[in-house]
């Protein structure tokens, strides 16, 4: 069971526009630790994808962005390319727990 | 180009022991907070261990406390993980992971090596 709560799954065709929702509390998404997305391509290693709810480290596509509401937090992806047929996981801090945190994970699938 | 690189792993049985390394180029290691991070099979993603660029302080997860010791040696760029008393549960490819100081985030990652704790 993982703190922080996300969608098994998502699918899109090509081109289209997904999100994927990641609900937290306010010890986690909620505090001001932010809240971070990290994609993981089938056999690899995770990568930072999104920091700080909505920043890109240098080489991340625009089509990727995040939102933060609350206790919860989204990523977007826009013009869905199959390459982007991935897991998504998001990440925060929480200071109930003094453990860093992640979501269950997304299994992105594009069509 | 930041690199790390995890060695360690292998078969081992339950009540076993064994170390991981991971070791760090590309950067200066000894400025940045470094972590463990866990992914058992077809599952997510488990932090369970932190050490600071002093060494001190040091966290882990309720999960491996008491068991893994976490350590580093700045000298040679290098990040560790003690593992005793091995439970199959803890079969998992570990990752180590950097973390800037006064963020939150993890931002460069190892390619994992394969812990499998088996009788």
């Amino acid at each position: 069971q993982s703190v922080l709560t996300q969608p098994p799954s998502v699918s899109g065709a090509p081109g289209q526009r997904v999100t994927i929702s990641c609900a937290g509390n306010n010890s986690n998404i909620g505090a001001p630790y932010g809240v971070h997305w990290y994609q993981q391509l089938p056999r690899t290693a995770p990568k930072l994808l999104i920091h700080d709810i909505n920043n890109r480290p240098s080489g991340v596509p625009d089509r990727f962005s995040g939102s933060k509401s609350g206790t919860s937090a989204s990523l977007a992806i826009t013009g869905l390319r199959a390459e982007d047929e991935a897991d998504y996981y998001c990440q925060s801090y929480d200071i109930s727990l003094s453990a860093w945190v992640f979501g269950g994970g997304t299994k992105l699938t594009v069509l | 180009e930041v690199q790390l690189v995890e060695s360690g792993g292998g078969l081992v049985q339950p009540g076993g022991s064994l170390r991981l390394s991971c070791a760090a180029s590309g950067f200066t290691f000894s400025t940045y907070e470094m972590n463990w991070v866990r992914q058992a099979p077809g599952k997510g993603l488990e932090w369970f261990s932190f050490i600071s660029p002093s060494g001190s302080p040091i966290y882990y997860a309720d999960s491996v406390r008491g068991r893994f010791t976490i350590s580093r040696d700045d000298a040679k760029n290098s990040l560790y993980l003690q593992m005793n008393s091995l439970r199959v549960e803890d079969t998992a490819i570990y990752y180590c992971a950097r973390k800037t100081v006064g963020t939150v985030y993890f931002d460069y990652w190892g390619q994992g090596i394969l812990v499998t704790v088996s009788s």
